[in-house]
């Protein structure tokens, strides 16, 4: 089965608007952890934003925030006020902390996010 | 720079060529790992390792040796290269203890 899913090949997004990329996940480990990254044309992986599982708050970075939705097992990414430079894949992650999983990173397909001026 | 480095950048080998990638890092960061990045699929875990002298498998490790003598080295071996290892191979390291990992810049491998 699939532990994390992200259910949009490709998103667009007009300039200075919001968008929400989806990603919902599987897991039966009460502790984990939920990463998003960016990587651009260049290839990079680009850090933006953890949330852990018994974090009360969900995350926030600068334009970037997490709405956790736990009971759903969903973390999208919003990104507020959109630039032309995050234009870019983006991927959902998920660390569980219990048994042989320890410290592995399970990574979604990945959305193709572009943002038209 | 402090970070994972990862040589080479580019490589083309022909089928049933070895190789190494190389992957170091200078942050003595406990946990280090290899995933192939494929078009559609996200990043598969290839081995990962949570110390020195430790390694394990992860989802895709056929074809694909490790080992971890030092801390700061986790070089991946192909052992008999395939048009299906034709992927781009990225690094990463954590330290025990932290959330965040520091990704390599990849290495991008074409077997012809």
């Amino acid at each position: 089965a699939q532990k994390i899913t992200q259910t949009q090949p490709g998103m667009f997004v007009q300039e200075k608007e919001a968008v929400t990329l989806d990603c919902t996940y599987d897991t039966s480990d009460p502790s984990y952890g939920l990463f998003w990254y960016k990587q651009p044309s260049s290839g990079e992986m680009i850090f933006l934003i953890y949330q852990g599982s018994y974090d009360q708050q969900n995350a926030t970075e600068g334009r970037y925030s997490l709405n956790f939705q736990k009971a759903r097992k969903s973390a999208n990414l919003v990104i507020s006020a959109s630039q032309l430079g995050d234009s870019a894949m983006y991927f959902c992650a998920m660390r569980e902390a219990g048994g042989t999983s320890y410290g592995k990173l399970t990574f979604g397909q990945g959305t193709i996010l572009t943002v038209h001026p | 720079n402090a970070g994972v480095t990862q040589t080479p950048k580019f490589q083309v080998l022909k089928t049933g060529q070895s190789m190494t990638l190389q992957c170091a890092q200078d942050m003595n960061h406990e946990y280090m790992s290899w995933y192939r990045q494929d078009p559609g699929m996200g990043l598969r875990l290839i081995h990962y390792s949570v110390g020195a002298g430790i390694t394990d498998q992860g989802e895709v490790p056929n074809g694909y040796n490790v080992s971890r003598s030092t801390t700061e080295d986790f070089p991946l071996r192909l052992l008999s290269a395939a048009p299906s290892q034709t992927s781009v191979y990225f690094c990463a390291s954590r330290r025990s203890g932290f959330n965040g990992y520091t990704f390599g810049s990849g290495t991008r491998l074409t077997v012809v």
